[in-house]
């Protein structure tokens, strides 16, 4: 049962600590996406890697979030130092290649205090 | 600027009733249009995928129909059950890039 994973599903942590968020997308899969999910702003596409390569990531604040493929079965999101406004639910999604198709792990509950 | 909208935000309805869920968006030359449903405490799962050639889509109970002239979309959902509680979102997408305009969804309770 193919699927993406994200860890941790759950992170609660202080102001000005570093975060990350790992993703492991599905096998085979070429594209990787991350949201932000709040209440008040709904989805939001943070970044989009195709073949590990960052093609996107114009939605994502670029003074504090960073976000890498270190490999094909990895991608990180890093928050560094993390606001109280970061909390959200932030989702990794993946598809294959010429497909439209995403598929959204879990996902990753942060609480910033 | 292309904008979603879903409404109701929320909706509660008997177990065994018809239903229809509403999508509509600014602009109509998109290029297609997902339903997905969000269990609470988990990811999103894509349920039908409408090319805008396409007037409908089913499966199983589900049915999506697209009407792009009038900027709406619509899922009915036959003969609910507890199960189908969840929240529905729709998302459009302008051209076969990847970029997906999300409504903020609607929240659906069947109740037993």
């Amino acid at each position: 049962d193919a699927r993406v994973t994200q860890t941790p599903r759950h992170k609660v942590t202080e102001m000005g600590q570093e975060v990350t968020m790992r993703c492991q997308p599905i096998l085979g899969h070429n594209t990787v996406f991350w949201y932000r999910q709040t209440m008040m702003q709904g989805l939001e596409l943070l970044a989009y890697f195709r073949n590990r390569a960052p093609l996107d990531d114009s939605g994502m604040p670029k003074d504090r979030f960073s976000a890498e493929m270190p490999d094909a079965t990895l991608a990180t999101l890093k928050i560094q130092p993390s606001e109280p406004r970061d909390s959200a639910v932030y989702f990794c999604a993946s598809g294959a290649s010429g497909r439209v198709e995403q598929y959204f792990g879990p996902g990753t509950r942060l609480t910033v205090t | 600027k292309q904008e979603v909208t879903q409404i109701p935000a929320a909706l509660s309805v008997p177990e065994g009733e018809n239903l229809v869920l509403n999508c509509s968006f600014t602009d109509s030359a998109i290029y297609n249009l997902q339903w997905f449903r969000q269990d609470p405490g988990k990811g999103l799962t894509s349920l039908l995928l409408i090319q805008s050639s396409q007037r409908e889509q089913t499966s199983g109970r589900l049915n999506a129909s697209l009407d792009k002239s009038s900027g709406r979309s619509t899922l009915y959902i036959a003969a609910s059950q507890p199960g189908d509680s969840a929240t529905y979102l729709c998302a459009v997408r302008m051209d076969s890039n990847y970029q997906l305009i999300w409504g903020a969804g609607t929240k659906l309770i069947i109740k037993p």
